[in-house]
């Protein structure tokens, strides 16, 4: 079967790094995406990873390794406002969409 | 650009009713939507995938009786739920896209929280 894993939750502090990890078991792979969801709000796109290696945009980066069927997404400098659910989702062969379940990341002062 | 809006943003309905929510793609012609549906401290769970002018492809398990999607034109998909009951009160989101390969390209409404009394 196909599966996502990600962690439940998560803790950080305000101005630290963290980084939310994502296993995926899926048949075939197109690609890994990554979405910011507010509580009670639609995701908002992250980023897109296809390619083995480290995408950087602004304080969020994501990376890859097809290999090892995981990525991450790392967050920089975090703010109160990056409290949210961080989706991890990737397209199989049939460029379907497998969602994770989130992490629920908590940001503390 | 890229906008998508749902409505309503909330209903309150009572078990039994039917309900009908709208999704829109206000600034691109949508070849592709879908319907999610997710429960408290879940992730998205998709219920179907909509093109225009042709029938829903609905998941295993959901009942394409009970939630009724009509894609009558390149900007607008609805779902109706039918005799609603408590269980399906959830949050339900729409997406579309102008993809050939929708998967790649995404844009999310912002939801109707459904609650069934």
């Amino acid at each position: 079967g196909q599966n996502i894993d990600q962690p439940t939750e998560m803790t950080a502090t305000e101005g630290a790094i963290v980084q939310i990890n994502c296993t995926y078991q899926t048949s075939g792979f197109n690609g890994l995406f990554w979405y910011q969801q507010h509580a009670g709000e639609a995701p908002t796109f992250l980023s897109y990873n296809v390619l083995d290696g480290l995408e950087e945009k602004g304080r969020f980066s994501s990376f890859l390794s097809r290999s090892k069927g995981y990525s991450y997404l790392l967050l920089k400098e975090l703010q109160m406002k990056d409290s949210a659910s961080y989706l991890c989702a990737a397209i199989d062969s049939n460029y379907q969409l497998i969602w994770g379940a989130g992490t629920k990341l908590i940001i503390k002062p | 650009g890229a906008v998508v809006s749902q409505h309503p943003s909330w209903v309150i309905c009572k078990s039994g009713t039917s309900v009908k929510i709208e999704c829109r793609s206000l600034d691109f012609q949508a070849t592709t939507m879908f319907w999610y549906r997710q429960f408290p401290k879940q992730s998205l769970m998709l219920m179907a995938t909509s093109n225009e002018g042709s029938k829903a492809t609905y998941e295993q398990g959901v009942e394409k009786d009970k939630f009724l999607i009509n894609h009558a034109s390149l900007t607008l998909s609805t779902l109706t739920v039918t005799s609603a009951h408590p269980e399906d009160s959830s949050f339900y989101i729409c997406s579309a896209s102008p993809a050939e390969q929708s998967a790649y390209e995404q844009y999310f409404g912002p939801g109707t929280r459904l609650t069934v009394t």
